[in-house]
Order: C-alpha cells, then structure tokens, then sequence
C-alpha cells in the first residue's frame, strides 16, 4: 500500500537558522511529490511540487525540496527560517497507477524560537 | 490569485441530522475533490469527481457521503446521517489536472 512518512512530529528551530524537514514514500510507481503548508485557520497551501526533470526544485517563500529517488525521499529546505514560517508542513504524494487521489504524511509542526 | 472558498467554516450538527459542506473550486478548474482531517489523524482523501460524476472514492466514502454539483459553480459534499465520528475538518480542492490541487480552507464539523 502507498504510504507518506513524515518522522518528526514537531521541530524547533531558531529564526535565521537552517531547517530540513523529512518526508520518506513507499510507492510501488513513479510519484508525483507535493509539500504542503497549513497556518492555523488556513487551508492547505501549496509550497512546490516534483513531477519529473531536476530533482531539486524550488518552490514559494524560500522553501526547496530534492527528490532522492534512491532514498525515495523529498525532504523540504529552507536556508533561513522566518518567524511567519511557523506551521504545520505536510509531505503528499500522488501517482497516475493509483489514481488522482493525494497520500499525506502526518504533518510536521514548526516552531520557531525568536 | 484565485483560491477555493469553503462555507461555513464550522457546523455544528447533531448525530443522525444530515449536512451539507459547500465548496466554490477554482473558474478553469476542472477535478474536485474532498478530503478529511479528523483530529490529530492525517489528512485523507475521500472523493474525487470530475465531468459531472465520481472518478474515484475512498473505503471511508460509503452510502452516507454523496457529493453533487449542482450548478456551475458550487460542489458539495453531503453526509445523510451524521456520526460522532464525521467530526472532522473537511477539506475541498481543485485542480485543472489530476495532480496539482489547491485547498480550501476547511470546514470544520462538530457532531454532537
């Protein structure tokens, strides 16, 4: 069965510092991969998506993700965390074999320290 | 920018009274979807509809759901007879293909 694994349930990071957010897969077919972000109150709001070419591939707000196939990963980048980058970030991926459905890991909570 | 809009944002209803979540995707858009977030649970796919009928649903997707579009502008989701556990945030998207969605802000359903 498809499944979306985000391992960290909550990070704390430092404004300015660096963060990477883990996103692992298991798919039996070539995925689509999105990372997604949630504001309290918001909805779900797309930050960047691989569907195929450069596996690393730059999305809104500053944020990047790689696509590692070998590792079937796409973990989420940011150089430097801004205090507005705190909320939750989820990892989904999708793929043509099984349908149009989106798979979603269980979401990670940021929280950045001033 | 365009977005999805979603009313109301919170329904409160009691067990065995039937609800009705709306959703305005996108103009262009044409694939509409609902997924769920109970709680502390991952966000789930329920339905996906396009050309004016479901392409796909989820095992959760049972007798219970129906999902219309009624006119050219709204889709919704109906729950016949609601449970304690449909509480949940529920979540319509969008997309111009199948895969690149955009999300509405949520409803969330409180069943007493």
């Amino acid at each position: 069965a498809q499944s979306v694994t985000q391992p960290d349930i909550h990070i704390t990071v430092s404004e300015g510092a660096s963060l990477e957010l883990r996103c692992n897969y298991s798919y039996g077919a070539t995925p689509y991969l999105f990372w997604y972000v949630q504001s309290p109150g918001q909805g779900l709001q797309l930050l960047l998506k691989y569907f195929s070419g450069d596996t690393l591939v730059q999305g809104i707000k500053g944020f990047e993700a790689e696509f590692k196939r070998s590792q079937s990963s796409f973990n989420l980048r940011k150089p430097s965390v801004h205090w507005s980058d705190a909320a939750e970030y989820f990892c989904a991926v999708g793929a043509q074999e099984y349908g149009n459905k989106l798979v979603f890991g269980a979401g990670t909570i940021l929280r950045v320290k001033s | 920018e365009p977005e999805v809009t979603q009313t109301p944002s919170h329904q409160v209803t009691q067990m065995g009274q039937e609800v009705i979540l709306r959703c305005v995707p996108i103009s262009n858009h044409l694939y509409f979807y609902w997924y769920r977030q109970i709680l502390g649970q991952k966000v789930e796919f329920l339905v996906s509809f396009y050309n004016n009928e479901i392409s796909e649903k989820s095992e959760i997707f049972d007798d219970q759901f129906s999902v219309e579009r009624p006119d050219g502008s709204n889709f919704t989701l109906k729950i016949r007879s609601t449970k304690l556990e449909d509480s949940a945030m529920y979540f319509c998207a969008s997309s111009t293909d199948t895969y690149e969605q955009y999300f509405g802000p949520g409803t969330r359903l409180t069943v007493t």
